[in-house]
């Protein structure tokens, strides 16, 4: 069925080093992919998207380029900082029956040290 | 700037008790989900309506879980009785009509079974 295979961490940084955080999925179709990050005791915030191939999702640093042809959305950042730690989830919006519904992946969790 | 709206924020109830979350999704939000994230995973959805309509809720174990979405605004979830597994985060989401919409987030409700 369909799913979404995620990096697993967790990931420790220091300040300003780059991030890569992989992810792939099995899906019918194309579908649309998301980032979400999730802070300690808070709900998941949308971080960047793409909704067809070869588009470029970014924000605040962060990029994903939708790979069609290796179904990966791998979100990378050039330059952490502390204040990006956080538990990172990848998620493909993928159809279910009649139904379009977010998948997530395990998350992986990011530590920044100073 | 709307937000998903969620209460209570933190729930704590004993084994075979009743519970009730409640959401209410950014205004005009035709899809609403719940999802439930146990500590360290990724979220699984329960249940995702369409207006007032269930379109998924094959992952409900409703044989002590129920969700409603009466008027297709906002919806309550509803446990009971409560086991000392169901001690997780509780997360509600909506997104507009449209293929390739993102979903937005609530902070969620945490609730602890003892």
């Amino acid at each position: 069925g369909d799913s979404v295979t995620q990096m697993e961490g967790p990931v420790t940084l220091s300040e300003e080093a780059f991030l890569t955080i992989n992810c792939t999925y099995t899906a019918t179709g194309y579908p649309s992919l998301f980032w979400y990050v999730q802070y300690p005791g808070e709900g998941l915030q949308l971080l960047l998207k793409a909704t067809k191939a070869d588009d470029k999702g970014s924000n605040k640093g962060f990029e994903a380029t939708y790979r069609k042809e290796t179904t990966s959305f791998h979100l990378e950042k050039g330059s952490v900082q502390v204040s990006d730690s956080a538990v990172y989830f990848c998620a493909p919006l993928i159809s279910s029956g009649s139904a379009r519904q977010l998948t997530f992946g395990s998350g992986t969790q990011l530590t920044v040290l100073p | 700037e709307a937000e998903v709206a969620q209460s209570p924020r933190y729930k704590i109830t004993e084994k075979s008790q009743a519970v009730a979350f409640w959401c209410d999704p950014i205004s005009g939000h035709a899809t609403l989900y719940w999802y439930r994230q146990i500590l360290g995973q990724g979220p699984e959805l329960l249940v995702q309506f369409q207006d007032e309509s269930v379109v998924d809720d094959s992952q409900l174990p409703k044989d002590r879980f129920s969700a409603e979405r009466l008027k297709g605004v906002d919806s309550t979830l509803k446990i009971q009785p409560a086991e000392l597994g169901d001690s997780a985060m509780y997360l509600c989401a909506s997104s507009s009509r449209g293929m390739r919409t993102e979903a937005f987030f609530g902070q969620g409700t945490r609730l602890t079974v003892v």
